[in-house]
């Protein structure tokens, strides 16, 4: 799976959008681009995944660049509780192919 | 919403004794996976898990781990004689049928060994 690099930290004011990029200059047709968040120490948790287009769901957008080489998770209205470590994963499209978690970016949500 | 349960939350053991750690994933999945942290590191996997055979597994899944799925719910990552060294957080995940579905994790067992 191809690698990915992430700032290791940013913040952002509550109410703000908070736009996180990852790189994946590697990335082959076949890999997808998934955003997990961590909060403190409990389970990673799923947020948005895509393959070229760019994605919505209730939680957040992706936009990914047409070349494919980067992405941008994008939070529309930071709060406090988004507080975490956001981790951009590379995986392939095989069914049982694994995660692998980098170091991510860890967002930090102020007043 | 459906999500992957694991229990127990906190389990304290002593070194060289059997763990046994549980997960309940999410009822339609049919991919499951152990993860680790060990605290202030990586989140790492360990194992995958499709059709009641092991699918891939790291170099830290050696013979002192063992996955099982012994009924139609639940899905077990056993150590048998537990080093300090495996003190961490274990994931557990599952993920459903289609190829590009994602993994939906649990919020872990915390496994301390004294």
């Amino acid at each position: 799976d191809a690698k990915t690099t992430q700032p290791p930290s940013m913040d952002c004011a509550e109410g703000r959008a908070a736009n996180l990029p990852c790189n994946h200059s590697t990335i082959s047709g076949n890999e997808y681009v998934y955003w997990y968040r961590q909060i403190h120490s409990q389970g990673p948790q799923y947020i948005i995944h895509g393959l070229k287009n760019n994605e919505t769901n209730e939680m957040a957008s992706l936009i990914i660049t047409e070349d494919r080489k980067s992405s941008t998770l994008i939070l529309p209205h930071a709060t406090l509780r988004d507080t975490a470590v956001y981790y951009c994963i590379v995986k392939s499209s095989g069914t049982a192919s694994k995660l692998t978690f980098g170091t991510g970016t860890r967002l930090q949500v102020t007043l | 919403e459906p999500e992957v349960t694991q229990t127990p939350s906190h389990q304290v053991t002593q070194m060289g004794q059997e763990v046994i750690l549980r997960c309940v994933p999410i009822s339609n999945h049919l991919y499951f996976y152990w993860y680790r942290q060990i605290l202030g590191q990586k989140v790492e996997f360990l194992v995958s898990f499709y059709n009641n055979e092991i699918s891939e597994k790291s170099e830290i899944f050696d013979d002192q781990f063992s996955v099982e799925r012994p009924d139609g719910s639940n899905f077990t990552l056993k150590i048998r004689s537990t080093k300090l060294e495996d003190s961490a957080m274990y994931f557990c995940a599952s993920s459903a049928r289609v190829s590009d579905s994602p993994l939906h994790f649990g919020n872990g067992t915390r496994l301390t060994v004294t």
